[in-house]
Formats: structure tokens, C-alpha cells, sequence
């Protein structure tokens, strides 16, 4: 099973801060790589699909890169609604899996 | 709107079997896989399996197998998950998620959208 590595596991930042979020796949999984928040309470929101493309409704500050294994998810101005647990996973083959998620805390 | 609504919370004892129901609406329920996600409490999200609807097909996880059972009710839309032999390890919200895909995109890129609310299942004697 191809395994997913997120880091930080943790963050702690800024309204306004640019924030940038890692995923590393064990093996390659080309653009079959996915974002997704979650706030307390909820089910997961998808943010962004294949890498860069981004939900309908989601805010520009979000973007996301990478390929083969190595992946970044990038919040360009951090807002208040942004304070949350990111994961990413892949959809390559079977199982998919995800990261171990990152939380996102106010400093 | 596209949706996934589940069924309510459980409290099981230890040993039994819970079943989980995800009714789809806004969309042709034969055309999208659908997904059961497990987690555990402060945890990350796990598969359990997937299931084609067009055709009834599964796919379970090698943790779970020989325990969970997904099966779906074409006339009603919905996919139900079923887990035996709880123990205090399955206590955690399970969701329920379809896999969209682009029909445009022949890469066959897929994603998890939307989600089902999540039920909590609480195992505890």
C-alpha cells in the first residue's frame, strides 16, 4: 500500500501568513493526489483534485503543486476560516489513502 | 444539490455488528463509486472499502476484511456498511463519501466529494 506523509503535523500561524503544507507519497502516484479540510465536528471538505485544480467555491489563496511524490498545498494569506485539519490522499491505486492530516492552530 | 445523508449514531457492546446506511440524492447513484472512511477519535481518515454501484462490485480493505461487508439498494439509492465483531478499537465516526471523477479527463483522476455527515459508532460494554 503506497503510504502518505504529511508535514508539519502541526502549524501554528498568523491571519495574513503564507502557509505551505508537504505530502510525500511512498511511492509514485503521478497526479492522483487530493486536498481536503476539515473543521471540528464535520466531514471532510475536498479543497483541490489532481494536484492543482481547485473545488468550485474554494478561495484563490488555496493552490496546490508537485508530482510523482512529492506534493505542497499552499494558503497564500491565511484567514480566520482557514484554521483547520488538512489532508491529502491519493488516488492511484487501491487502497487509497491518506495523510496523517496537519492542524492548523491561530498563534 | 448533490448529497450524502447517513443514518444516526450507534452504541454497540463489544462483539456485536453495526450497520451504517448512506442515502445519495442529486445525482445517478449507479454511475459514482462509493466509499466508507473511518476515524478514530483525534486520528486520520481510514478506509474500510468501496463499492460500484452499476454493477455491485467491492473492494475492502486487507484491515478490514472478513469484517466488513458494503452493499448497496439501487431503488433506494443508498449504500449501507456493515462491521462484525466490534470491539472498543472500532469506536469513531464513519463516513461515507462518492468518487467524482471529470468524464472529460480520460486520466481517471478521482476524488472524494461530497461526504456523508459521518455516524458515530460507539463500542462499550
Amino acid at each position: 500500500d503506497i503510504q502518505m506523509t504529511q508535514s508539519p503535523s502541526s502549524l501554528s500561524a498568523s491571519v495574513g501568513d503564507r502557509v505551505t503544507i508537504t505530502c510525500r507519497a511512498s511511492g509514485t502516484i503521478g497526479a492522483y493526489l487530493n486536498w481536503y479540510q476539515q473543521k471540528p465536528g464535520k466531514a471532510p471538505k475536498l479543497l483541490i483534485y489532481s494536484v492543482f485544480s481547485l473545488q468550485g467555491g474554494v478561495p484563490s489563496r488555496f493552490s496546490g503543486s508537485g508530482s510523482g511524490t512529492d506534493f505542497t498545498l499552499t494558503i497564500s494569506s491565511l484567514q480566520p476560516d482557514d484554521f483547520a485539519i488538512y489532508f491529502c490522499q491519493h488516488t492511484y491505486n487501491s487502497p487509497y489513502t491518506f495523510g496523517q492530516g496537519t492542524k492548523l492552530e491561530i498563534k | 444539490q448533490v448529497q450524502l445523508v447517513q443514518s444516526g449514531a450507534e452504541v454497540k457492546k463489544p462483539g456485536a455488528s453495526v450497520r451504517v446506511s448512506c442515502k445519495a440524492s442529486g445525482y445517478s447513484f449507479a454511475s459514482f463509486a462509493i466509499h466508507w472512511v473511518r476515524q478514530a477519535p483525534g486520528q486520520s481518515l481510514e478506509t474500510l472499502g468501496r463499492i460500484d454501484p452499476g454493477n455491485g462490485n467491492t473492494q475492502y480493505s486487507r484491515i478490514f476484511q472478513g469484517r466488513v461487508t458494503i452493499t448497496t439498494d439501487p431503488s433506494a439509492s443508498t449504500a449501507y456498511m456493515e462491521l462484525t465483531s466490534l470491539t472498543s478499537a472500532d469506536t469513531g465516526v464513519y463516513f461515507c463519501a462518492r468518487e467524482a471523477y471529470d468524464s472529460s479527463d480520460s486520466s481517471g483522476a478521482s476524488w472524494f466529494d461530497p461526504w456523508g455527515q459521518g455516524t458515530l459508532v460507539t463500542v462499550s460494554s
